[in-house]
């Protein structure tokens, strides 16, 4: 168990709708790393919060959002599916960003997200 | 960007027998490369990772070698057991600071072996 949590475990929805996805860090943790894992494109980085504050940006569509929240649980937001969001989307936590060399990111479960 | 590539995409290996895993980068800014096992259902678990200040590092069955000149990396894995069956992702990260420290992937190796 990594101690990051991610709610919830499946989701089943239909083309044109909105979920979100909710994560919660690691304990002490204050940067939040969302990455999608699909068949054809594998684990890619989509976005990173650290501290309430978008850090970096990935392969995200415009669709897509996040945030971070005061008490560091972040949330994914993801509107107009298409069938093609079908995926695993991980959250992933470490303890600061910055530094001479990368934090170690723990990843949660992930939620598996089925558009019909 | 960075990009990652990991050979073999699959590889079968006899019990007790060694594994070996290789990935290279694109970046020679790249300073963190860790290896992360990902069993079925379930997220990728970090098994072991290296930086770049130090060439090879073992914990215990499992041994990462680093090579900045030639931007490679690998895995070794030493007296396989079932349990070790899994896909096995190589990743790379750089620290740019004010800019996160994203992890780029390689394309994951699917690792069975066989009792």
């Amino acid at each position: 168990d990594s101690g990051v949590t991610q709610t919830p475990k499946h989701l089943i929805t239909a083309t044109g709708q909105r979920v979100t996805l909710r994560c919660s860090p690691r304990s002490g943790d204050l940067s939040v790393y969302w990455y999608q894992q699909s068949l054809d494109q594998g684990l890619q980085f989509l976005i990173q919060y650290y501290n309430g504050e978008e850090r970096a940006k990935g392969n995200i569509l415009e669709r897509f959002s996040a945030q971070q929240f005061p008490d560091l649980h972040s949330e994914l937001n993801l509107s107009s599916l298409e069938l093609g969001d079908s995926a695993l989307y991980f959250c992933a936590s470490s303890v600061a960003t910055g530094g001479r060399s990368p934090d170690t990111q723990y990843f949660g479960p992930g939620t598996r997200l089925t558009v019909l | 960007g960075e990009n990652v590539e990991q050979h073999p995409s699959t590889l079968s290996v006899q019990e007790g027998d060694s594994a070996v895993i290789k990935c290279t980068y694109s970046d020679s800014a790249s300073n963190y490369f860790p290896w992360y096992k990902q069993e079925l259902g379930k997220g990728p678990q970090l098994i072991i990772d290296i930086r770049s200040n130090v060439g090879e590092k073992k914990d215990q069955r499992i041994a990462v070698t680093l090579n900045k000149t030639a931007k490679h990396f690998s895995l070794h894995i030493t007296e396989t057991q079932p349990e070790d069956s899994a896909v096995y992702f190589c990743a790379a990260s750089m620290a740019v600071k004010a800019a996160g420290n994203k992890l780029t992937f390689g394309g994951g190796t699917r690792v069975l072996v066989k009792p």
